[in-house]
């Protein structure tokens, strides 16, 4: 069965600091899909980023980095400089890559940025 | 080009009543996932829905049930509907075979 692990509950960091999200994943597929999407206030997902299981190089987008690593079974994710506006519940989620390719979520981290 | 829609943004039910939500997906999205999320957790797989059929569904009993139209909208059905029901529900639309979930901003649903 797929399981995604999120260990951090809550981080609260003071703006302009750099932070890590950690995402930790088991599942027993060769081949999957590992993501990260934002929850704000208002609800919805929003899509981060999506890494296929056999691409293994880091990503950067602006001040969002990833760091991918299949011997631990991690996926990361860095924020940089942090503003205000990124204050939000961050998910980690885990697919397959065949059939439905449902999202499995991690718990989710609940970044707070203070000014 | 519109995002995913959904409806009732919030809705507040009667222990043992039904309730229907529904999605309109982003345009050109022909596949639809239902989630459901208690409040502090992550969302979790309901079922799909793939030119009107369903194509996968988590472990959740029958009493949640669905459907799909053929312009790719979709209905999310509860029955009998019980207090730990209550949740954030999140549709998600995506292309089958192009790989990508927009999610709506969800209905929240309170049983008392």
């Amino acid at each position: 069965a797929q399981k995604v692990t999120q260990a951090q509950t809550e981080i609260s960091v003071v703006e302009k600091e750099d932070v890590t999200l950690d995402c930790v994943y088991e599942t027993r597929d060769t081949t999957y899909y590992l993501f990260w999407y934002k929850q704000p206030p208002s609800g919805e997902l929003v899509f981060l980023i999506r890494r296929n299981s056999f691409d293994e190089q880091n990503e950067i987008s602006g001040r969002y980095s990833w760091n991918f690593q299949k011997s631990t079974s991690s996926f990361n994710f860095t924020i940089t400089a942090s503003q205000v506006v990124d204050s939000a519940v961050y998910f980690c989620a885990l697919s397959e890559a065949e059939g439905a390719q449902k999202l499995v979520f991690g718990q989710g981290t609940r970044l707070t940025i203070n000014p | 080009e519109t995002g995913v829609t959904q409806s009732p943004t919030h809705l507040i039910k009667t222990r043992g009543q039904q309730v229907t939500l529904r999605c309109s997906s982003q345009s050109g999205h022909n596949t639809v996932s239902w989630y459901q999320q208690a409040l502090g957790q992550g969302p979790q797989f309901i079922f799909q829905y793939y030119r009107e059929e369903e194509n996968g569904r988590g472990n959740f009993p029958p009493r949640f049930s669905g459907l799909q139209f053929p312009n790719y909208s979709s209905e999310l059905n509860v029955n009998a509907l019980e207090l730990d029901d209550s949740a954030l529900y999140l549709c998600a639309s995506s292309l089958q075979h192009y790989y990508g979930y927009t999610f709506g901003s969800g209905t929240r649903l309170t049983v008392v």
